[in-house]
């Protein structure tokens, strides 16, 4: 059973670096077929794809956050991870990573439970 | 960009209505559609992939039809367990969710 589980600061200062690690297990992320993603849900708002990230290292980032995103992957940790930088409140979010099945189409198979990151000073 | 609109935004509805929701693709995506539940305070669940291929464990009450522009998702018969957030996906884009509601 692949499980994947978010680590990182809960709480950022406003213009700081957002970082977040995603460690995957029950499975290898070198194992292709799959791209490994970003995913962050505002209070009480709907869903927003930050990203993702291929074992080799190839990224799509949302047009809307792709100057402030950075996702990359340590395949001998079996983890990716994300850096948002300049974050602001607005960035204030629950953050899920995700695993994403290529063979249909992108649909995010297995979720980590989440993690809350508020900015503010 | 592909946009994705789900209709209603909210639903209310009874124990054992059959519950229908509707995504529109702003231009054509094939059969490239998942739908996912959620649930406050969780993450979302994959229930159907590809447009109408349903995931693994998820009940046979969901079903979900569609290709091209326009996709709908089906709960055959609303269980109280089903009263959630619904969203659809393409991609790098969500819809906007629908909720359903107990009436």
């Amino acid at each position: 059973q692949v499980q994947l589980q978010e680590s990182g600061p809960g709480l950022v200062k406003p213009s700081q670096t957002l970082s977040l690690t995603c460690t995957v297990s029950g499975g290898s992320i070198s194992s292709g077929g799959y791209y490994w993603s970003w995913i962050r849900q505002h209070p009480g708002k709907g869903l927003e794809w930050i990203g993702y990230i291929y074992y080799s290292g190839s990224t799509y980032y949302n047009p809307s956050l792709k100057s402030r995103v950075t996702i990359s992957v340590d395949t001998s940790k079996n983890q990716f991870s994300l850096k948002l930088s300049s974050v602001t409140a607005a960035d204030t979010a629950v953050y899920y990573c995700a695993r994403g099945w290529v063979a249909a189409a992108g649909s995010l198979d297995y979720w980590g439970q989440g993690t809350l990151v508020t900015v503010s000073s | 960009d592909i946009q994705l609109t789900q209709s209603p935004s909210f639903l209310s509805a009874s124990v054992g209505d059959r519950v229908t929701i509707t995504c529109r693709a702003s231009q054509g995506i094939s059969s490239y559609l998942a739908w996912y539940q959620q649930k406050p305070g969780k993450a979302p669940k994959l229930l159907i992939y590809a447009a109408s291929t349903l995931q693994s464990g998820v009940p046979s009450r969901f079903s979900g039809s569609g290709s091209g522009t326009e996709f709908t998702l089906t709960i055959s018969s609303l269980q109280p367990e089903d009263f959630a957030t619904y969203y659809c996906q393409h991609q790098g884009t969500f819809g906007q969710g629908t909720k359903v509601e107990i009436k």
